[in-house]
């Protein structure tokens, strides 16, 4: 079975970069894939930051920004803030009409 | 405006049945393919079934499969899920989502299932 793999936790001082990235346990991750990448905080529904690789949504801040780096898809936040503080989940299409979401990690900004 | 709404969750003894609406407003339901996604407390986003927008295609999580069936009434701008012989490990906040080009790009606010004897 696939599994889509994320870094658990993420630590950026404010102001600072940090590259958060979206593996697959076999393969390589590729623009077929149509990486798209969420925002949750505690007790909300995730807001969408980027889809197809390097799309932004709607209303989302330049900050953020999507690539496929290596092997994995990954989402840079520039210039991180306070209240980016927050659980990221990628999700990747697996083709046949089935997607499959990474584990998630959670950025601690301090 | 622009919305889901999930209704229908509750408490539910393992074995047991429950059916999960999604009431979209707000855009053209008809025209768009949806999403269930859940959500375990604690634990990171699962997804679990797609429907296409005239309910021609379905597709399901293998952990799913054979028990959940996802359905639409496009006269009704609603999307179901009927969740048959539920686990306790099914326990989760359950979420409806648009599709857009492979991606999730609406979201409800989720309706919380609770499996529990």
């Amino acid at each position: 079975q696939t599994v889509v793999t994320q870094e658990p936790s993420f630590s950026v001082s404010p102001g600072g970069t940090v590259t958060l990235t979206c593996g697959l346990s076999s393969g390589s991750v590729s623009t077929t894939h149509y990486p798209s990448w969420y925002q949750q905080t505690p007790g909300q529904a995730p807001r969408t930051l980027i889809y197809t690789t390097n799309t932004r949504s709607s209303g989302v801040p330049d900050r953020f920004s999507g690539s496929i780096l290596g092997n994995k898809a990954a989402l840079t936040i520039a210039g991180a803030q306070a209240d980016d503080e927050s659980d990221y989940y990628c999700v990747l299409y697996m083709g046949s009409g089935t997607w499959v979401f990474g584990g998630g990690t959670k950025l601690t900004v301090l | 405006q622009v919305q889901l709404v999930e209704s229908g969750g509750g408490v539910v003894q393992p074995g047991g049945s429950l059916r999960l609406s999604c009431a979209a407003s707000g855009f053209t339901f008809r025209n768009y393919n949806m999403h269930w996604v859940r959500q375990s407390p604690g634990k990171g986003l699962e997804w679990v079934a797609f429907i296409r927008y005239d309910g021609s295609d379905k597709y399901y999580a293998e952990s799913v499969k054979g028990r959940f069936t996802i359905s639409r009434d496009n006269s009704k701008n609603t999307l179901f899920l009927q969740m048959n012989s539920l686990r306790a490990e099914e326990t989760a906040v359950y979420y409806c989502a648009k599709d857009s080009r492979w991606h999730f790009d609406l979201w409800g606010r989720g309706t919380l299932v609770t499996v529990s004897s």
